[in-house]
């Protein structure tokens, strides 16, 4: 089955400076790549997705980029706010629908001000 | 207001009582799903329904069980829980047409002693 690999852990910024998050996945079939950021207390939302078709899908701060070849996606978040401050995960699926996302470890991230 | 109702929130309980985490969305939503959330692990899809009547099992289905009598509900049904269960759980729906993204609940957390 599906393995997502998902680095760093832990990620610690300055107010303002970008943050990266990298993810690695087995099934080449994958062709669904979302990330959710979840906040204390609260469930996954959905940020940003991207489609196998697409190399890089970019909304206002955020930006993912995926390469096919090497089987790896990666959640850029630029001018980083202490809003920013959470855990995110990304996740893959086969088939358009997504119906079955395979998670990674999940990143916590920390905006300092 | 279009949402994942999980309840109850929290639970302390006991090995080998049963219990049931009920889950209702309001969307119309086809598909549903049940995660379990563990540090280090991500979510791991427990189970999912299709639709009506229609279930099957996610990466970790031993010790759960589901139903999908009615399309809003979803409950998730732990006949003898073990200790090994305490975890954060997520319940999930998605719009059945293809590249829905899911839309999770804000989650329940169970204490099984």
């Amino acid at each position: 089955g599906e393995n997502v690999e998902q680095h760093p852990s832990t990620l610690s910024v300055q107010e303002g400076d970008s943050a990266v998050i990298k993810c690695t996945y087995s099934d080449s079939a994958s062709n669904y790549f979302p990330w959710y950021k979840q906040e204390l207390g609260k469930g996954p939302q959905l940020i940003i997705d991207i489609r196998s078709n697409v190399g890089e899908k970019k909304d206002q701060r955020i930006a993912v980029t995926l390469n096919k070849t090497a089987k790896h996606f990666s959640l850029h978040i630029t001018e980083t706010q202490p809003e920013d401050s959470a855990v995110y995960f990304c996740a893959a699926s086969r088939g358009a629908a997504g119906n079955k996302l395979t998670f990674g470890g999940g990143t916590r991230v920390l905006v300092k001000p | 207001e279009a949402q994942v109702t999980q309840n109850p929130r929290y639970l302390i309980t006991v090995t080998g009582k049963k219990l049931t985490v009920t889950c209702s969305q309001n969307m119309n939503h086809e598909y549903m799903s049940w995660y379990r959330q563990d540090p280090g692990l991500g979510l791991r899809q427990i189970y999912y329904s299709m639709n009506v009547e229609v279930t099957d099992k996610g990466d970790v289905p031993e010790g759960y069980k589901v139903s999908r009598k009615e399309k809003r509900n979803f409950p998730l049904i732990l006949e003898s829980p073990s200790p090994n269960q305490t975890s954060l759980y997520f319940c999930a729906s998605r719009n059945g047409q293809g590249g829905q993204p899911q839309h999770f609940g804000d989650g329940t957390r169970l204490s099984i002693l």
